[in-house]
């Protein structure tokens, strides 16, 4: 079956880039997640990369994709504490929008 | 536009006892899912509505869940005796029938604890 990890817990100091790593195992993944998740709310979603692309750039956001190990990322520039949450990566491979995800990496954010 | 909202957004209850959860989805979602979260671990997927249909119920842990969605708009999800291990944060989530990749909007959760 699908498998996404990623690691636990990351510390960064404001003003730093964060970066977040995911590998999945599903070598059928057609689009790759990232949800943010803040204290006491619902699941957000990111950013997605198709699975034919390298990097997807929004803002702050960057994604890299290398299919061929399986492995995503997201970095965050000139991280804030406001970008303090839970961030889980996830993939789908299948219709329907069944969505696999990762254990989530919690970003604290140290001003 | 309300978002997916779930109710209630706490729930303590005792082991060997019933809860209910709820979700409504988006107005005009079809699809509609609900995933779970134990305590440090992944979200996993538990089953996935088409309208009132059940399209794909594989990740149901076991015949004390039970998910329906009668009339196709709101859902709810019955734990019928409620065990220690059920404990963690219910997730809806919907999104539109038809396109390529349309997103899934979550709501807030459910966080059940079973004591």
């Amino acid at each position: 079956g699908e498998d996404v990890e990623q690691s636990l817990f990351l510390s960064v100091r404001e003003g730093d880039s964060s970066v977040i790593n995911c590998t999945y195992t599903d070598s059928s993944s057609t689009y790759l997640y990232w949800y943010k998740q803040e204290p006491g709310a619902g699941l957000q979603l990111l950013t997605y990369i198709f699975s034919n692309m390298d990097m997807k750039q929004d803002q702050r956001l960057t994604v890299l994709l290398n299919k061929k190990d399986k492995h995503l990322s997201l970095r965050i520039a000139d991280t804030q504490t406001g970008d303090s949450a839970i961030y889980f990566c996830a993939e789908r491979s299948g219709g329907y929008q069944k969505v696999t995800f990762g254990t989530g990496t919690k970003l604290q954010v140290i001003p | 536009e309300a978002g997916v909202t779930q109710f209630p957004s706490h729930s303590v209850i005792e082991k060997g006892q019933t809860v209910t959860l709820r979700c409504d989805p988006i107005s005009g979602h079809d699809n509609l899912y609900w995933y779970r979260r134990v305590m440090g671990k992944e979200i996993k997927f538990l089953l996935h509505f088409v309208k009132e249909s059940k399209q794909d119920e594989s990740g149901m842990p076991n015949n004390r869940f039970l998910a329906e969605r009668t009339g196709g708009t709101y859902s709810t999800l019955k734990v019928q005796p409620a065990e220690l291990e059920d404990s963690g944060v219910y997730f809806c989530a919907s999104s539109q029938l038809t396109g390529v990749n349309t997103e899934a909007f979550f709501g807030q959760g459910t966080r059940l604890t079973v004591v």
